[in-house]
C-alpha cells in the first residue's frame, strides 16, 4: 500500500531557530513529491521535486530529495512567526492514469517570538 | 484572475439532508479533485476526474456522488449514508497535459447540526 509519513506530528521553535521537517514515502512508480503550506485555509504550493540531491530552494525555505532512501527534507532557517503552519508532503505515483496525491498527516509547526 | 473558488465557504447539514459542495476552476485545467481533511488525517482523496463526464472512486468515496458534466465544474454531494461528513473539504485542479501540481481552492467546512 502506497504511503507517506511525515515527522515530527508537531514542532515548537523560537524565531530565528531553524527547523527540518520530515518526509518518508513507499510508493510505486514514483513521480515527484510535493510539499505545501497550509495556514487557515488551502494548501499553498512550495516545491516539486523530481531528481535525487537537487537541492530546491525559496527565500529562507529549502528542500531536497533522496530517492535511494526515499525520503525528503524540508529546512527552514531563521524562522518567523509567519512559518506557523501545516506543512504537507505528497506524494505523487508515476501509474498510468492516474495523477492522484498521497498526503502525509502534515508537520504542524508553531514558531513563537 | 484565474483560480478555483469553493462555495460555500461553511455549510451546515442536518441529519440525512443531503449537501452539494460548489467547485469552479478557470484555469482550464482538465483534471478536478476532492479531498477530505480531518486533524490527524491529513488530505484524503474523495473522487477525481480527469475528463469531462468521467470521474473516479478515490480512497474514501462512500457517501459522497460527484458529477463532471462541464470541464470547470466539479461539484461534491455528501450524501446522507456519509455517517461522519463533519471535515474541511478542498478542491483541486491540475493540468495533466502540462504536468504541473495541483492548485487548490480555499476550501468548504461542514458542520453538522
Amino acid at each position: 500500500e502506497d504511503k507517506v509519513v511525515q515527522s515530527p506530528l508537531s514542532l515548537v521553535v523560537h524565531e530565528g531557530d531553524t527547523v527540518t521537517l520530515n518526509c518518508s514515502y513507499e510508493v510505486t512508480n514514483f513521480r515527484s513529491l510535493l510539499w505545501y503550506k497550509q495556514e487557515k485555509k488551502a494548501p499553498t504550493f512550495l516545491f516539486m521535486l523530481t531528481s535525487s540531491g537537487i537541492e530546491k530552494k525559496s527565500g529562507r525555505l529549502s528542500s531536497i530529495l533522496d530517492k535511494k532512501e526515499l525520503f525528503s527534507i524540508l529546512n527552514i532557517t531563521a524562522t518567523q512567526t509567519g512559518d506557523s503552519a501545516i506543512y504537507l508532503c505528497a506524494v505523487e505515483p508515476g501509474a498510468y492514469n492516474t495523477d492522484k496525491l498521497i498526503f502525509g498527516t502534515g508537520t504542524r509547526l508553531q514558531v513563537f517570538p | 484572475d484565474g483560480g478555483i473558488t469553493q462555495s460555500p465557504k461553511y455549510l451546515f447539514r442536518k441529519e440525512g439532508q443531503n449537501v452539494t459542495l460548489s467547485c469552479e476552476q478557470n484555469l482550464n485545467h482538465d483534471a478536478m479533485y476532492w479531498y477530505r481533511q480531518d486533524p490527524g488525517q491529513g488530505l484524503r482523496l474523495i473522487y477525481y476526474s480527469q475528463i469531462v463526464n468521467d470521474f473516479q472512486k478515490g480512497d474514501i468515496a462512500e457517501g459522497y456522488s460527484v458529477s463532471r458534466e462541464k470541464k470547470e465544474s466539479f461539484p461534491l454531494t455528501v450524501t446522507s449514508a456519509q455517517k461522519n461528513p463533519t471535515a474541511f473539504y478542498l478542491c483541486a485542479s491540475s493540468d495533466t497535459q502540462r504536468m504541473e501540481t495541483q492548485y487548490f481552492g480555499p476550501g468548504t467546512r461542514l458542520l453538522v447540526l
